[in-house]
């Protein structure tokens, strides 16, 4: 079992729909969860961090986080071509001390206008 | 203000060469991080400072790896004899403290053939 799990996708929405990316973590200890998006041939920018259970909203994201069941995930509300992008779900995992993330493989996200 | 600088930003070298890979992080980080991506893959953790010291390279894939952080800003990442599954994108990341959100830089795309 890999340390972060997501979809490969491509994940295809038309313009204007809300996008749901998810991610699933083995650690049940991990502290700090970060949502980035990597635009083809440019580095992870990152989107959204979420520390404790519950929703955290900037602007139109949405990151959720369900400690209980392992995992993660983050919403796009008015989906825009924009915003088609690989995005990559990170963990801090508990038995790390020092802050590295582990990355899953990224969930491709293609908006259709 | 200024964000994560890396240089440079493309390199290509011969199998057995030598290549030293910059990363200047944003003023104040004390946390710095080194990664490798590979094509179609999420960012794999490589070393990380907290200040000048290393506090972490099991990421590391060989002792021809090195990287040093010596004034705790500037670091710079050594690859000794490359190899051809050297290449990969090397990604430099700062934070303001372990724990907290990684903010990345544009990479080096090293290419050894």
């Amino acid at each position: 079992q890999k340390e972060v799990e997501q979809n490969s996708g491509p994940l295809s929405v038309p313009e204007g729909a809300i996008a749901s990316l998810n991610c699933t973590y083995s650690d049940r200890g991990s502290q700090s969860f970060f949502w980035y998006r990597q635009y083809s041939g440019k580095s992870p920018e990152l989107i959204m961090f979420i520390y404790s259970n519950g929703d955290k909203e900037d602007g139109r994201f949405t990151a959720q986080l369900n400690k209980a069941s392992q995992y993660v995930s983050l919403l796009i509300r008015d989906s825009q071509p924009s915003d088609s992008a690989t995005y990559l779900c990170a963990v801090n995992p508990l038995y790390n001390q020092g802050g590295k993330l582990i990355f899953g493989q990224g969930t491709e996200l293609s908006v259709k206008p | 203000g200024a964000g994560v600088s890396q240089s440079p930003r493309y390199k290509v070298a011969k199998r057995g060469q030598d290549v030293a890979l910059r990363c200047d992080p944003i003023s104040g980080h004390v946390s710095l991080f080194w990664y490798q991506q590979a094509l179609g893959q999420g960012p794999e953790f490589l070393t990380y400072f907290q200040n000048e010291a290393q506090l972490d390279k099991s990421g590391l894939p060989s002792d021809r790896f090195f990287a040093e952080r010596p004034e705790g800003s500037v670091s710079t990442l050594k690859i000794q004899r490359t190899q051809q599954e050297d290449s990969a994108v090397y990604l430099c990341a700062s934070s303001p403290g372990l724990y907290y959100e990684q903010y990345f830089g544009p990479g080096t795309r090293l290419t050894v053939t």
